[in-house]
């Protein structure tokens, strides 16, 4: 079972930040919280991942809160082409990754 | 620099057929994990090979078997096909096994649909 929840499905203008959430409530110390995305059809794609601080890179922002109970992938200028499902997960060292059913994200113009 | 890549893309097979499927991981990557993708599911995950060795497997029959070859590149082999084998199949390369942090990087995928 996935160790993670999120919505499953958001709606984001295009041009606006999309922040999307993630539930982690049970993550163990030595877990890291990694996204991926998958655009129809294709590959997920490796996004970002952290353990306990915020992180960034040319694709997104990762805010962890301070329990690491939870987290956002923050898109801050989300277009058309972001369109996809993004999945949350946890995952300490080479540990197998647990994807779940992930959020939806439609960028409307 | 090559990413992840898969062979076929598309493969239709009769229940009962053996079929095998190719990965060759992104260069530098040691690691391989394949993973079984349903429509509408998120990718579940089926084995892990290091070191030409299965370290991880996850829930599947042993009708799914895999190899790893010293060059890194895999195999994953499904015999006795069921029409619930129907998937997308996908492989996974990671630089390192013994990394702390482990991000993974996956090739397009073959679509293997069984009739």
């Amino acid at each position: 079972d996935a160790k993670t929840t999120q919505p499953p499905s958001m709606d984001c203008a295009e041009g606006r930040a999309a922040n999307l959430p993630c539930n982690h409530s049970t993550i163990s110390g030595n877990e890291y919280v990694y996204w991926y995305r998958q655009i129809h059809s294709q590959g997920p794609q490796y996004i970002i991942h952290g353990l306990k601080n915020n992180e960034t890179n040319e694709m997104a922002s990762l805010i962890i809160t301070e329990d690491r109970k939870s987290s956002t992938l923050i898109l801050p200028h989300a277009t058309l082409r972001d369109t996809a499902v993004y999945y949350c997960t946890s995952q300490g060292g080479s540990e197998k990754l647990v994807f779940g059913k992930g959020t939806k994200l439609t960028v409307n113009p | 620099d090559a990413g992840v890549t898969q062979s076929p893309t598309h493969l239709i097979k009769t229940r009962g057929q053996q079929v095998t499927l190719r990965c060759s991981p992104k260069s530098g990557h040691d690691t391989v994990s394949w993973y079984q993708q349903a429509l509408g599911q998120g990718p579940q995950f089926i084995f892990q090979y290091y070191e030409e060795e299965e370290r991880q497997r996850g829930n599947f029959p042993d009708r799914f078997s895999g190899h790893q070859f010293p060059n890194y590149s895999s195999e994953l082999n499904v015999n006795a096909l069921l029409l619930g084998d129907s998937a997308l199949y996908l492989c996974a390369s990671s630089p390192t096994y013994w990394a702390a942090s482990y991000e993974q990087y996956f090739g397009p995928g073959t679509r293997l649909t069984v009739t």
